[in-house]
């Protein structure tokens, strides 16, 4: 079936470090990636998505591109703020019908 | 932007009692609602996919009588763990699609997840 690896946290960064979170996937067929961000107390939201091999999907300075190569879609941001301090998800998506496989989420935590 | 909340965040009960778990979308009409249940440190898995006036569809092994989903308006869905055990206590998350905004099928809007610890 499908899954979705990711590192296990937490991450500590200080402030304008830069961030990578791997994630690798498991799917048949051409799946939707996305990643997800948990601000503490709050709903997941999306915080990008690539829905073929090779797009780079980015937001809020963070980016991650589509290798259908290696099965990753890595995160990344080069510079990170206190305020990017969440558990991110990593998720993928079959092209047909709307389940979404989650990865354990990674929580990042970045001190000033 | 789309709004989801949950009610309670937090509940404790005692074995053998039943817990309601609400899921609301505040700012918009969603016609399917999912809920999923989160264990410490591992992904979220998507327990149920719950549409407006029919009956949910359950993921293979999540038992329909031990969780039971209603959807019965637009803006709410409603998880009730009947006769709770120890091994129910979890955080359990729902999220609504937004037909109008999601022309892809790709967004689910989350609410802020709901812990249950059963003693």
């Amino acid at each position: 079936g499908d899954s979705v690896t990711q590192m296990e946290g937490p991450v500590t960064l200080s402030e304008e470090a830069f961030l990578t979170i791997n994630c690798t996937y498991t799917a048949t067929g051409y799946p939707s990636l996305f990643w997800y961000v948990q601000y503490p107390g709050e709903g997941l939201q999306l915080l990008l998505k690539a829905t073929k091999a090779d797009d780079k999907g980015s937001n809020k300075g963070f980016e991650a591109t589509y290798r259908k190569e290696t099965t990753s879609f890595h995160l990344e941001k080069g510079s990170v703020q206190v305020s990017d301090s969440a558990v991110y998800f990593c998720a993928l998506r079959r092209a047909a019908g709307n389940k979404l496989t989650f990865g354990g989420g990674t929580r990042v935590l970045v001190k000033p | 932007g789309a709004v989801v909340s949950q009610h309670p965040s937090r509940v404790i009960c005692k074995s053998g009692t039943s817990v309601k778990i609400e899921c609301r979308s505040l700012d918009f009409q969603a016609t399917t609602m999912f809920w999923y249940r989160q264990f410490p440190k591992q992904s979220l898995m998507l327990m149920a996919t719950s549409n407006e006036g029919s009956k949910a569809t359950y993921e293979q092994g999540v038992e329909k009588d031990k969780f039971l989903i209603n959807h019965a308006s637009l803006t709410l869905s409603t998880l009730t763990v009947t006769s709770a055990h120890p091994e129910d206590s979890s955080f359990y998350i729902c999220s609504a699609r937004d037909p109008p905004r999601d022309r892809d099928g790709e967004t689910q809007y989350f609410g802020p997840g709901t812990r249950l610890l059963v003693l």
